[in-house]
């Protein structure tokens, strides 16, 4: 399976702390993509990194990319209650048309 | 709106029942696609559409079926054949900018006893 892995698997902060979430992947990526669940909901977008970047950044998100490691980390600063969600990594794979490999995600809690 | 609709949000079904659900986008995308995701997992691509009239089975296609007669419809059948039809169902679309973002709907959550 192409299937990137994310660690933690879960993650629990107080409010205003950063969180930082990593994403490993397998072969070559034409990019990585990060998003959003809120429980029991659909996927948000939240920010693509191209493989000839290194770093992105939206708002309080700081996304990575390290090719030579395959792996990525999506950090988000200041955080907030609000940001309680699952947060997964997809990879677009060189070779795969237009296909997402998702990983299996972070559970991030927020604690008030 | 644009969007992603998917209807119903929850749906039951007895075994043996073939069923189908439904995905609308006014995005004027070009290209679909279905996933399932059981808890606490990640999603996995069940079929996909490039075009219309076309689609491609993805990495969990066994007991399911897909049309795509127009391009703003991609709908899903979860036939009897697949064993663990329970599941949460998400459909999304991409399009053809080569950016691949994906858009997402709300999700179908399918109950089979």
């Amino acid at each position: 399976s192409q299937q990137g892995e994310e660690d933690p698997q879960a993650l629990s902060i107080q409010e205003g702390e950063n969180a930082t979430m990593n994403c490993s992947y397998k072969t070559s990526i034409n990019n990585l993509q990060w998003y959003r669940q809120n429980s029991g909901r659909g996927l948000v977008h939240l920010i693509l990194i191209r493989s000839n970047e290194r770093e992105k950044h939206s708002g309080r998100l700081r996304v990575t990319l390290d090719t030579s490691k395959k792996s990525s980390s999506l950090l988000i600063t200041a955080s907030r209650a609000a940001d309680t969600a699952s947060y997964f990594c997809a990879t677009a794979y060189i070779q795969g048309a237009q296909k997402l490999v998702f990983g299996q995600g972070t559970r991030l809690t927020i604690n008030p | 709106d644009g969007g992603i609709t998917q209807s119903p949000k929850y749906l039951f079904r007895k075994e043996g029942q073939n069923v189908t659900l439904s995905c609308e986008q006014n995005l004027n995308h070009d290209a679909m696609y279905w996933y399932r995701q059981d808890p606490g997992q990640g999603l996995r691509l069940i079929y996909y559409s490039q075009i219309v009239n076309d689609f491609q089975k993805g990495d969990i296609a066994e007991g399911y079926s897909v049309s795509r007669e127009k391009k703003e419809s991609f709908p899903l059948t979860v036939t009897s054949a697949q064993k663990n039809p329970t599941a949460f169902y998400l459909c999304a679309s991409t399009g053809t900018s080569g950016a691949y973002e994906q858009y997402f709907g709300p999700g179908t959550r399918l109950t089979v006893t």
